[in-house]
């Protein structure tokens, strides 16, 4: 079966780095998101990585390894609004999303 | 700048009711998408959409029907509502598919089934 696995939830302070971790196992590889989802809102798009390696967006980089089926999010100079839950999703060979569960990021002052 | 837009953003209905949930978007995407999303459990998705007058079942269609006559609407029906149905439901678009296939949702339809 196909499977997207990250932690619950993770806590944080206010100006450290944090780094989201997801582990997948999926029919095919077309690329892997990250979205953020603030409580009571809508997803939206973060970062799209299909090659293996680093993408630095301004505080947020995401890395992929697709040798390891892993991925991971690092939040730098975090802030109080960065308190939300972190989506990762795998694209399978039939270009369907494949969904983890989410990682809430709770951000403590 | 509308995006995606759905509506109602909530509704309670009895079991056994029917309803209809719309989703607009005005960024001219082929893909839509609808989505449901529950405590603890990734977005699941329903039935999809490649383009008008074409869907497909997704995860978990069952309980479901859709429908994409115009290229920027698409239709979430229940045709007999059941409390395994209470969820917030996200619409979604996009234009493509890989490295296009950033999803654009909508804000969410908060659906209870008593």
């Amino acid at each position: 079966g196909q499977n997207i696995d990250q932690p619950t939830e993770m806590t944080a302070t206010e100006g450290a780095i944090v780094q989201i971790n997801c582990t997948y196992q999926t029919s095919g590889f077309n690329g892997l998101f990250w979205y953020q989802q603030h409580a009571g809102e809508a997803p939206t798009f973060l970062s799209y990585n299909v090659l293996d390696g680093l993408e630095e967006k301004g505080r947020f980089s995401s890395f992929l390894s697709r040798s390891k089926g892993y991925s991971y999010l690092l939040l730098k100079e975090l802030q109080m609004k960065d308190s939300a839950s972190y989506l990762c999703a795998v694209m399978d060979s039939n270009y369907q999303l494949i969904w983890g569960a989410g990682t809430k990021l709770i951000i403590k002052p | 700048n509308a995006g995606v837009t759905q509506t109602p953003k909530f509704r309670v209905l009895k079991t056994g009711q029917s309803m209809t949930l719309l989703c607009a978007q005005d960024m001219n995407h082929e893909y839509m998408y609808w989505y449901r999303q529950d405590p603890g459990m990734g977005l699941r998705l329903i039935h999809y959409s490649v383009g008008e007058g074409t869907t497909a079942k997704g995860e978990v269609p069952d309980g479901y029907n859709v429908s994409r006559l115009k290229k920027q609407n698409f239709l979430l029906g229940l045709e007999s509502a059941a409390p395994s149905q209470t969820s917030v439901y996200f619409c979604a678009s996009s234009s493509g598919q890989g490295s296009t296939g950033e999803l654009f949702f909508g804000e969410g339809s908060r659906l209870t089934v008593l």
